[in-house]
């Protein structure tokens, strides 16, 4: 199985600050990288697909970066909406892999 | 823009068997790629399993393998998930996904409990 290790686990940052948040797989896994948010209590919203594009309606502020075994998910300036965790997912080979998350809070 | 619509909550004691519905709108069960993955409270999601139109294979990680089965109703455009041999450790919310992730159901909370 491709293990998928997102880091960091939680992190705390300011308002309008960058964001960087990592996956990185245990083996290539091509651009088949996915990234999601979710809310406290609500359903994931996935923000990035194939590694860096953006899904239609989400803020320009999010992209997505890598390939092969390291993915970075980027917020270009952190507003108080993102207050999320995030996940990222591998969909190259079964079975697929959730990262662990990361809690992104403000500072 | 599609949509899944989940079945209702569901409590459950050990041993028994859930399964958990979800209706397509805006898709083809024959053209969507559509996965099942679950989150434990407060934890991070398990992909459980998955129909890849491509081969038209359905394939389902091996821990749930002799316990899960995904099945659909092509004349509701409905799919369906059964979980048999419930413990406690299955206690979680269910979601199914279509389009890698592009949408996701609403999500359905079984509880396994004596």
């Amino acid at each position: 199985d491709i293990q998928m290790t997102q880091s960091p686990s939680a992190m705390s940052a300011s308002v309008g600050d960058r964001v960087t948040i990592t996956c990185r797989a245990s083996q290539g896994i091509n651009n088949f990288l996915a990234w999601f948010q979710q809310k406290p209590g609500k359903v994931p919203k996935r923000l990035i697909y194939a590694s860096s594009s953006l899904q239609s309606g989400v803020p320009s502020r999010f992209s997505g970066s890598g390939s092969g075994t390291e993915f970075t998910l980027t917020i270009s300036s952190l507003q108080p909406e993102d207050i999320a965790t995030y996940y990222c997912l591998q969909h190259n080979s079964y079975p697929f892999t959730f990262g662990g998350g990361t809690k992104v809070e403000i500072k | 823009q599609g949509q899944l619509v989940q079945s209702g909550a569901e409590v459950k004691k050990p041993g028994a068997s859930v399964k958990v519905s979800c209706k397509l709108s805006g898709y083809s069960l024959s053209e969507i790629s559509r996965h099942w993955v679950r989150q434990a409270p407060g934890k991070g999601f398990d992909w459980m399993g998955g129909f890849d139109p491509v081969d038209g294979q359905t394939i389902y990680a091996q821990k749930f393998r002799g316990r899960i089965s995904m099945t659909e109703d092509t004349t509701t455009n409905t799919a369906f998930m059964e979980l048999s041999s419930l413990t406690s450790e299955d206690t979680a919310v269910y979601f199914c996904i279509a389009g890698m992730g592009r949408t996701w159901g609403q999500g359905t909370l079984v509880t396994v409990f004596s």
